[in-house]
């Protein structure tokens, strides 16, 4: 079965710079989720899309941004990176969240390091 | 706002034996769900398991199930017949059911579960 998938799997970037992380849903959904996990932590949400609108924000610093493309993919921009910016980047997604299949599938993650 | 919490931060057990993994959650809403993500070395997050609050049976899949007290705010995963392949990070996680409230997740800080050949 088809699962999410995300670009870059890892990225090194230095202080300063600017960082674009991609992630395609599983094919019918519409519904896309950002996290950031860092190091020995639980994932905190982000930012969430539902038919390419944004539906939720969470604790999403505002050096970040994201979207989400005709295609239901999206893009998680991250400008002026610091070194606390370093963790895992997961995106996830789930078919319409008010139907009854509601679950969130996650896919392999992008893991940033800034140096 | 809704929290999770995963009161043992580790946890190990023998090969073929059962564990349990406890989740305790607060919320002020009456119909939410509840789940449990594997997250192994790899750090990929795989749902292992999920429950509707509005259901009184408690899910099952396979050799994992779980024991959900909605009075008590209580969620607790069992593994029975436990594999090497265990052995990972389990976090226990919530989301709201309504749009009123939020879609996303919330997740515990985790249990880190060992098996032991």
């Amino acid at each position: 079965a088809a699962g999410v998938i995300q670009s870059p799997r890892h990225l090194i970037k230095e202080k300063r710079e600017t960082a674009t992380l991609k992630c395609y849903p599983i094919p019918r959904h519409d519904t896309v989720y950002w996290y950031q996990q860092g190091p020995g932590q639980d994932p905190q949400f982000l930012i969430s899309f539902y038919e390419k609108m944004q539906s939720d924000k969470g604790s999403i610093p505002d050096r970040f941004s994201a979207q989400q493309f005709s295609d239901y993919h999206s893009e998680l921009n991250m400008s002026s990176l610091e070194l606390g910016d370093s963790a895992l980047y997961f995106c996830a997604s789930s078919p319409n969240p008010t139907s009854t299949s509601y679950e969130q599938y996650f896919g392999p993650g992008t893991r940033l390091t800034v140096t | 706002a809704q929290t999770v919490t995963q009161s043992q931060p580790e946890m190990s057990v023998q090969e073929a034996e059962t564990v349990t993994l406890s989740c305790t959650y607060d919320t002020s809403e009456s119909d939410y769900y509840l789940f449990w993500y594997k997250q192994p070395p790899s750090r990929q997050m795989i749902l292992v398991i999920r429950q509707e609050a509005y259901k009184q049976q408690n899910a099952t899949e396979n050799r994992f199930s779980v024991n959900f007290q909605k009075a008590a705010k209580s969620f607790s995963l069992k593994i029975s017949d436990s594999q090497l392949g265990d052995a990972a990070m389990y976090f226990c996680a919530y989301r709201s059911f309504s749009g009123a409230g939020s879609y996303q997740l919330t997740f515990g800080k985790g249990t880190k579960l060992s098996v032991i050949p």
